[in-house]
């Protein structure tokens, strides 16, 4: 079946550890990208990649880094510098970037403590 | 980035129709695209318009003014599973969306 994997579903980690968060799609789609979102709101733009080995910040990159070495994955780092790391991330893809249906992920609830 | 306001909770009952309201920023903006999200899970697409007018997709529809700067989804025939987080997502600049803060959709037996 086609789609958007995410692993893992829950991820545990101490304050002050990096953590990546993994992101792979078998749609063939050109864009990629990482969304966050925080009980009660909605979602805010970290990264996106519109093509193999090029990729853009969105709103709130900071403390985050991405990496687009192959079509099919969009890894997400959450570095010990994002000050507030706790949150559900939300990949997706779409065709192209100009495409008007993304597809989301199941999503990935980080903890930190 | 760019902001877009819709209402944070509605609260109707099933059979009923209930409309959701999203205000955007109109420099660079090129269309608006809903999607329902259930508690805890994945955001998922509903409708996109581009062009001003009603777009119908089965007991959901969504409208789009430009000149207004002003869009709905429209939701008939409310069902309980229904009940989900509705986010007006617009695009802007042709290759960014910037999302809403979501509205809470309560739909009573």
């Amino acid at each position: 079946d086609g789609g958007i994997t995410q692993s893992p579903k829950y991820l545990f980690r101490k304050e002050g550890q990096n953590v990546t968060l993994s992101c792979e799609q078998n749609l063939n789609h050109d864009a990629m990208y990482w969304y966050r979102q925080d009980p009660g709101q909605g979602l805010r733009l970290i990264y996106y990649s519109q093509i193999v080995n090029d990729f853009q910040k969105g709103d709130i990159a900071e403390g985050y880094s991405v990496s687009r070495e192959k079509k099919e994955s969009f890894p997400l780092t959450v570095t010990s510098a994002q000050k507030n790391p706790t949150a559900f991330y939300l990949c997706a893809s779409s065709g192209t970037a100009a495409s008007h249906e993304q597809y989301f992920g199941p999503g990935t609830r980080l903890t930190v403590t | 980035g760019q902001s877009l306001e819709q209402p944070s909770e509605v609260t109707a009952v099933e059979g009923a129709i209930v409309q959701i309201n999203c205000t955007y920023q109109t420099s660079g903006f090129y269309g608006l695209s809903w999607y329902q999200q259930h508690d805890g899970g994945a955001p998922t697409f509903l409708s996109y318009n581009a062009l001003d007018g009603l777009e119908e997709t089965g007991r959901f529809s969504s409208f789009l003014s430009r000149s207004d700067s002003y869009g709905y989804l429209l939701l008939q025939e409310l069902q309980m599973k229904d009940s989900a987080s509705y986010f007006c997502a617009a695009l802007y600049n042709f290759n960014k969306f910037y999302f809403g803060s979501g509205t809470k959709l309560n739909v009573k037996p």
